[in-house]
Parts: C-alpha cells; structure tokens; sequence
C-alpha cells in the first residue's frame, strides 16, 4: 500500500462546477499538506499550504485537512477551463529534512 | 526575476552514455532537490542538499550522483547505471529547513534514453 494514495482521474466537470480533489495516507506523522497544481509538460506549482488539522482559504481555493481520518481534501469553486491540470497533493513530517511525500496526481479537465 | 531554471527542457542520448542535467536558483533558496516523475507513480525523490557541499540520497538515489559546489546549483548526473534512464527530471528549492516545508520546483527536463 502506497503511504499516499490519490485517484488518478480523469475527472471532468463542466465550468462553473465545485470540484473536489482528495487524498489518503496511512501514515499518522505526517504534519504538512500541500497541493500542487500540474500543466502538462510543466513543473509543479504550489497552490496551497497547511500545517495540522483545519482548513485554509485562497480564493477559489480551499484546503481541508482531517488528521483523524487521514484525508486531505482540495476544492475548487466556480472552476475554470484555466483549472484543467493535474493536481498532486504532498506532505512531510516534521524533523525530516522536508522531505516530501507525492499522490501520484488527479488529471482534471473543465469543460466549456 | 527570480526562480529556477532547468536546462535543457528536452534532453536524448544513447543508452550507455552519461548525461548531466542543470538546475539553477537565484532565490537565495538553502535547500534543493531532485525528483523524477513517471507516469502513474508521482514524484520520487533521488537526491537533496541542505546546505553547500553537503547532500543526501533520496528514494531512488541508484544510477545517479549530484553536486552542490555552490548555493545556486544542484547538477544532477544520470549514469549509465541507472537502468530506466527516460523520465521526466524535476528540481525543487525551499527557503531554509526551518522555515516551513513547501519546495517550489523548476520547469523540468525530459530526458529519453534510446
């Protein structure tokens, strides 16, 4: 089992729609969650940053963490076609020379 | 303007040869990183430095070897040992290993190996 787990997609919605993003992971020390956004043939650019349990707001852009569940979750809202890209959630533990651990990405496409 | 850089953005050489992939900061970023990305498995680590002269192995550090001779670069070597050469190469910088634990990465080179 992956210690991070991430559907991979595609997901589809049309534009305007409230898109929601999720991971898992097993391990229980993770302390820092992160979403990254993707374009294809690109590097990855980071959209949003959370320490712990809770949530956090940028814009269209809200990060959900839940420790007792180990779920993180992104949601888009009033999405854009500018919002199709592949999304990577990553996350550390503390003390690890920031190590970062990566979903395997969801591949989103908004449509007109 | 600041950033990373990664040259070149294409790269495709011979199986057997080695072949060096450069990654500049002018960030003032402590901390670099290098990842590999393939489809379907996300990003892996391979090597990091936290500091100038001083680096670490990543996940999957077999068949590479890196440098960090000064704060701004980070070349990574893919060797003829390294048996599935063809990936796309992704650096990453951060501020300082004490200063938060996001990384923001470069545009990426794709190298194949024929």
């Amino acid at each position: 089992q992956k210690e991070v787990e991430q559907d991979p997609g595609p997901l589809s919605v049309p534009e305007g729609a409230i898109v929601s993003l999720n991971c898992t992971y097993s391990n229980s020390a993770f302390q820092y969650f992160m979403w990254y956004r993707q374009y294809s043939r690109k590097g990855p650019e980071l959209l949003m940053y959370t320490y712990s349990s809770g949530n956090k707001e940028d814009g269209r852009f809200t990060a959900q963490v839940d420790k007792s569940s180990k779920y993180i979750s992104l949601f888009i809202r009033d999405s854009q076609p500018s919002d199709s890209a592949t999304y990577l959630c990553a996350m550390s533990e503390t003390g690890t020379a920031s190590k970062l651990t990566f979903g395997t990405g969801t591949r989103l496409q908004v449509t007109l | 303007d600041g950033g990373i850089t990664q040259s070149p953005k294409y790269l495709f050489r011979k199986e057997g040869q080695n072949v060096t992939l450069s990654c500049e900061q002018n960030l003032n970023h402590d901390a670099m990183y290098w990842y590999r990305q393939d489809p379907g498995q996300g990003l892996r680590l391979i090597y990091y430095s936290q500091i100038v002269n001083d680096f670490q192995k990543g996940d999957i550090a077999e068949g590479y070897s890196v440098s960090r001779e000064k704060k701004e670069s980070f070349p990574l070597t893919v060797t003829s040992a390294q048996k599935n050469p063809t990936a796309f190469y992704l650096c990453a910088s951060k501020p300082s290993d004490r200063l938060g634990y996001e990384q923001y990465f470069g545009p990426g080179t794709r190298l194949t190996v024929t």
